[in-house]
């Protein structure tokens, strides 16, 4: 079965100061890693994908996210965060399972805050 | 394209009153999923559908049905709404492809009384 832990449910950083957000994930099959993003009030919209191929994969609005199969890991970075970052993330693993949709498996969540 | 829209944003219920939620798509796609949300727990799914006429239990499809009759359509039944179903549902759509993004509704309230 697979899983997603996204460490702390709320992080807050400063205005231009790093942004890191944490998943691991447990997946018996090579996994299909996700990250998405949810303003107030919206649904959810993609921030980056990990599929094949590079284990650094680049997101929209700077975001990047790094596969380590070895450490189970797909956490997200921003090297200076702005105000308009401030929302609810979601990493999230896929199957590969056609017969089942291709389920999706979506962590907790973790709230980001952004300080002027 | 509107992409994937949802109807109604809001509602509210009383416990033991039916509804349907409406979910429609413009792009075509193969795959549509119903999930709620709430605080702390992330999306859970409800159940999904992989073709016109075709659904399938998700993770927490007690008190739901579905019906997928056109392929552009994914509804969300309630039969007899009860509070522990106060929640936000979002619908989602993806072509059937390995890896491919989902594609997401912008949600509609519930709160059941």
């Amino acid at each position: 079965a697979q899983s997603v832990t996204q460490l702390g449910s709320h992080v807050s950083v400063s205005e231009g100061a790093l942004v890191l957000l944490r998943c691991n994930y447990s997946s018996s099959v090579p996994p299909y890693l996700f990250w998405y993003v949810q303003y107030p009030n919206q649904g959810l919209q993609l921030l980056l994908k990990y599929t094949t191929g590079a284990t650094l994969v680049k997101g929209i609005n700077g975001f990047e996210a790094e596969f380590k199969k070895s450490e189970t890991s797909f956490h997200l970075t921003k090297p200076s965060a702005h105000m308009s970052d401030a929302a609810e993330y979601f990493c999230a693993v896929s199957d590969n399972a056609r017969t089942g949709g291709f389920k999706t498996i979506f962590g907790a969540g973790t709230r980001l805050f952004v300080k002027a | 394209n509107a992409g994937v829209t949802q109807t109604p944003k809001f509602r509210v219920l009383k416990t033991g009153q039916s509804m349907t939620l409406l979910c429609a798509q413009d792009m075509n796609h193969e795959y549509m999923y119903w999930y709620r949300q709430d605080p702390g727990m992330g999306l859970r799914l409800i159940h999904y559908s992989v073709g016109e006429g075709t659904t399938a239990k998700g993770e927490v499809p007690d008190g739901y049905n579905v019906s997928r009759l056109k392929k552009q359509n994914f509804l969300l039944g309630l039969e007899s709404a009860a509070p522990s179903q106060t929640s936000v549902y979002f619908c989602a759509s993806r072509r059937p492809s390995r890896g491919e993004t989902q594609y997401f509704g912008p949600g509609t309230r519930l709160l059941v009384l």
